[in-house]
């Protein structure tokens, strides 16, 4: 089974400063992660994925997040933040061999001018 | 964006009462989930089908059965609203085993 543990229900960060979402994860088999965005009222939007090969994983809207299998992370970064990137964040786990994820609770993220 | 709509977009309702909640796909895949998004629980699986006719319960399943006679369509029942129920519902579809999921615009269910 697998299972995802995210770091912090609400981060705060000024625009153009880092943004840093933290997710660990828990799989009996090697993992497949995911990081998805909601913005208000939508559905989820995929940002970027893991499965295998490179670890570092770029994504859409400039963020890109790494798969450390020592520290069970997947953590999601982007350099600078947009006001565009008020949202709210979710890591995500599945097995190569099977279909159903496990999402983290979330993790809004304000952007302050 | 891959095609799934779901129906309605929005519903309030009364407790004791029967609801269907409908999601369509246009993208023929073969898996489709439907989830339920609460604060501070995230996504948590209700049910999913892997093919016609075939579906599985996710982890909080009581209260809610699903079926499944098209590829492209997947109800979700609750037979019996309660308030507990109370939620934003999601529908969500992938093609492949560990491939990611696309997620329809969602239900918004008040139940009185």
């Amino acid at each position: 089974a697998q299972s995802v543990t995210q770091l912090g229900s609400h981060v705060s960060v000024s625009e153009g400063a880092l943004v840093l979402l933290r997710c660990n994860y828990s799989s009996s088999v090697p993992p497949y992660l995911f990081w998805y965005v909601q913005y208000p009222n939508q559905g989820l939007q995929l940002l970027l994925k893991y499965t295998t090969g490179a670890t570092l994983v770029k994504g859409i809207n400039g963020f890109e997040a790494e798969f450390k299998k020592s520290e069970t992370s997947f953590h999601l970064t982007k350099p600078s933040a947009h006001m565009s990137d008020a949202a709210e964040y979710f890591c995500a786990v599945s097995a190569s061999n099977d279909y159903k994820l496990s999402f983290g609770a979330g993790t809004t993220v304000t952007v302050r001018a | 964006d891959a095609g799934i709509t779901q129906s309605p977009r929005h519903k309030v309702t009364e407790t004791g009462t029967p609801v269907t909640l409908r999601c369509h796909q246009t993208e023929n895949h073969r898996y489709m989930y439907w989830y339920r998004q609460d604060p501070g629980h995230g996504l948590r699986l209700i049910h999913y089908s892997y093919g016609v006719k075939d579906t599985d319960k996710g982890e909080v399943s009581d209260g809610y059965s699903v079926s499944r006679s098209k590829t492209e369509d997947f109800l979700l029942t609750l037979e019996s609203a309660t308030s507990s129920q109370t939620s934003v519902y999601f529908c969500a579809i992938s093609g492949l085993a560990g491939d990611e999921q696309f997620f329809g615009p969602g239900t918004r269910l008040t139940v009185l």
